[in-house]
């Protein structure tokens, strides 16, 4: 059975960093590419990021672009989220997803943002 | 970047009723777009990938149609787990976008 566990959420101040990750189980994590999505309060689904299965592609969303990198470790199964200079608007409940031909076949539980002074 | 608008925004229904979800994109996307179904409380799950293929383990009242910029969920003989938000998404173009979504609730 395909798991993602995500960690690393919290409470943040504007301008500080934080680093999410997303541990993965019961696939073969080093074959898949790997999404971030976040869902901001009461509000729908942003695509954030993408990574391929060898690390040798990123995308990103022009609202996170130069503040949010994505990473892999494949010896760990584990994906990254590196956020800085986060704002209030990056508060939202953060998901990492298995891709599968482009779309998200498997989610995590989310991780919870929350950007306040 | 490609918009994609759902209609309704919410939407009620009666136990066992057909609904239909619409879903336009901003510019053709060649059927790229997949459904998503997001139960209170949980994390969004995959219903249906490439405007009409099921996705493993979902149940064959789902459905999906469409194609270039026009694309719709079908929802037959609406059951209570169906209860949910509803979500297109399309992966023609980066950054992949989603639709606002829609609630579905029982009348």
């Amino acid at each position: 059975e395909v798991q993602l566990v995500e960690s690393g959420g919290g409470l943040v101040k504007p301008g500080s960093s934080l680093k999410l990750s997303c541990v993965a189980s019961g696939f073969t994590f080093s074959s898949y590419g790997m999404h971030w999505i976040r869902q901001a309060p009461k509000k729908g689904l942003e695509w954030i990021a993408l990574i391929y299965y060898d690390s040798s592609n990123k995308y990103y969303a022009d609202s996170v672009k130069g503040r949010f990198t994505i990473s892999r470790d494949n010896s760990k199964n584990t994906l990254y989220l590196e956020m800085n200079s986060l704002r209030s608007e990056d508060t939202a409940m953060y998901y990492c997803a298995k891709n599968y031909g482009e779309v998200m076949d498997a989610w995590g539980q989310g991780a919870s943002v929350t950007v306040s002074s | 970047d490609i918009q994609m608008t759902q209609s309704p925004a919410s939407l009620s229904a009666s136990l066992g009723e057909t609904v239909t979800i619409e879903c336009r994109a901003s510019e053709d996307i060649y059927s790229n777009l997949a459904w998503y179904q997001q139960k209170p409380g949980n994390s969004p799950q995959l219903l249906i990938y490439d405007a009409n293929s099921l996705a493993d383990g979902v149940p064959s009242r789902f459905s999906g149609s469409g194609s270039g910029t026009q694309y719709s969920l079908k929802i037959n003989s609406l059951q209570s787990e169906d209860v949910a938000s509803y979500f297109c998404q399309q992966y023609n173009n980066y950054p992949y976008t989603f639709g606002a979504g829609t609630k579905l609730e029982l009348k």
